[in-house]
């Protein structure tokens, strides 16, 4: 069955830098697009990232471009999350997630999150 | 970005009760959405995608319709452990967004 499990989370200082690591197994991660998703504490789901199967198409929500860098290692069934010029703001509990595909009504080609990890939380604070 | 708003923000309903959830895209979005439950302290979990399509292992008392910008979740009988937030998602357009958010909760 697959399984994801995140690392990596821990408190860091305004403006520090982070790296998740999101470990996958059960399933070729090499045949998936993958997702970051957070959760401010008490907050609802915000989606943050993802990544195209040879990591060569990334797509970020506003708020992180240029802070942000999704990546991944396919030899090593890893996805990372590079997080720098960390703000008090981004601070989350941190998911990873497969994407599985279905065709829409047109006929396109669209993703849902079909696994999740458990997260790994990450505290901006001075 | 598509804005998901999502109805009502939390609903308190009795055990066999019909509940129904539902999430207004700012545009068109065809049928390209999906319904998560997160129970507390948990990984959000997918129920439905493709607006109606239930996901292997979920239960058939949970249904999805809708298509363009109105879409609905229903629990056709409510049970103890659908206590839980529901959330929908659409992954029509970069960035995706979540609605809000629903808490159900049992009476």
């Amino acid at each position: 069955e697959a399984q994801l499990v995140e690392s990596g989370g821990g408190l860091v200082q305004p403006g520090g830098s982070l790296r998740l690591s999101c470990a996958a197994s059960g399933f070729t991660l090499s045949k998936y697009w993958m997702s970051w998703v957070r959760q401010a504490p008490g907050k609802g789901l915000e989606w943050v990232a993802n990544i195209k199967q040879d990591g060569s198409e990334k797509y970020y929500v506003d708020s992180v471009k240029g802070r942000f860098t999704i990546s991944r290692d396919n030899a090593k069934n890893s996805l990372y999350l590079q997080m720098n010029s960390l703000r008090v703001e981004d601070t989350a509990v941190y998911y990873c997630a497969r994407e599985d595909i279905y065709y829409d009504s047109s006929g396109a080609i669209e993703y849902y999150l079909d696994h999740w990890g458990q997260g790994t939380l990450v505290t901006v604070s001075s | 970005a598509i804005q998901m708003t999502q109805s009502p923000s939390s609903l308190s309903a009795s055990v066999g009760d019909r509940v129904t959830i539902t999430c207004r895209a700012s545009q068109g979005i065809r049928n390209d959405l999906g319904w998560y439950q997160q129970k507390p302290g948990r990984a959000p979990k997918v129920l439905i995608y493709a607006a109606s399509s239930l996901q292997s292992g979920v239960p058939p008392r949970f249904s999805g319709s809708g298509s363009g910008t109105d879409f609905t979740l229903t629990i056709s009988s409510l049970q103890p452990e659908d206590s839980a937030s529901y959330y929908c998602l659409q992954d029509h357009i970069y960035p995706r967004t979540f609605g809000q958010g629903t808490k159900v909760e049992i009476k």
